[in-house]
């Protein structure tokens, strides 16, 4: 988890309110994702950002919005349109230097659950 | 569309004995693979990749991989298991043609026994 912080660990949401899931990274990483985890599925990617100021959808990015703009932050806003956020929430970044096959690194996860 | 494929959803170990989780993926091009552990409201650690080279790939806490082309898996092993190593282990692919998806498991939970 070292080098990626989420807040908060645990988020209660309200119907039809819009929730901000923080991310921030010190290890410099030019490239940072947002992943849903529910039982069972693995991960999936929301949506993700190679530099500031511009991402690009994941699988399922229908109900969630992001921005990019410093190099070390990707929030993740959960909308009143996704119908079903509860979900553990997991932020990851990579450096994209020396090519495609560098790992992500995963932050502590933000469990989502809708009241 | 690259995937992969966990086939246990549970594997149950006697501390001491070898440990295997079975991968297996589907790709266009070569495969970048990776095996990733996660512990209860934790986020994922790597383990290892394979990227190119030796099909035997050496990862962290004594896990090793085994690359094998022909029957396109990638099993993670453990000679001998730890009750430390009780945990949900994923592993993911990413396609050579496509520079950012990471495509997951559904993941293997581990339990290892005193």
């Amino acid at each position: 988890d070292g080098g990626i912080t989420q807040s908060p660990k645990y988020l209660f949401r309200k119907e039809g309110q819009n929730v901000t899931l923080s991310c921030e990274q010190n290890l410099n990483h030019d490239a940072m994702y947002w992943y849903r985890q529910d039982p069972g599925q693995g991960l999936r990617l929301i949506y993700y950002s190679q530099i500031v100021n511009d991402f690009q959808k994941g699988d399922i990015a229908e109900g969630y919005s992001v921005s990019r703009e410093k190099k070390e932050s990707f929030p993740l806003t959960v909308t009143s349109a996704q119908k079903n956020p509860t979900a553990f929430y997991l932020c990851a970044s990579s450096t994209l230097a020396g090519g495609r096959y560098n790992e992500q690194f995963f932050g502590p996860g933000t469990r989502l659950t809708v009241l | 569309a690259q995937s992969v494929a966990q086939p246990e959803d549970q594997v149950n170990v006697a501390e001491g004995n070898p440990l295997t989780v079975k991968c297996t993926y589907s790709v266009s091009g070569n495969p970048y693979l990776f095996w990733y552990v996660q512990y209860p409201n934790r986020g994922l650690q790597f383990l290892l990749k394979y990227i190119t080279g030796d099909n035997l790939v050496k990862g962290s806490y004594g896990f090793e991989a085994e690359f094998n082309k022909s029957q396109t898996s990638f099993h993670l092993k453990k000679p001998s298991a730890l009750v430390s190593d009780s945990a949900l282990y994923f592993c993911a692919v990413r396609d050579i043609s496509n520079d950012y998806k990471l495509s997951f498991g559904a993941g293997t939970t581990v339990t290892v026994r005193a």
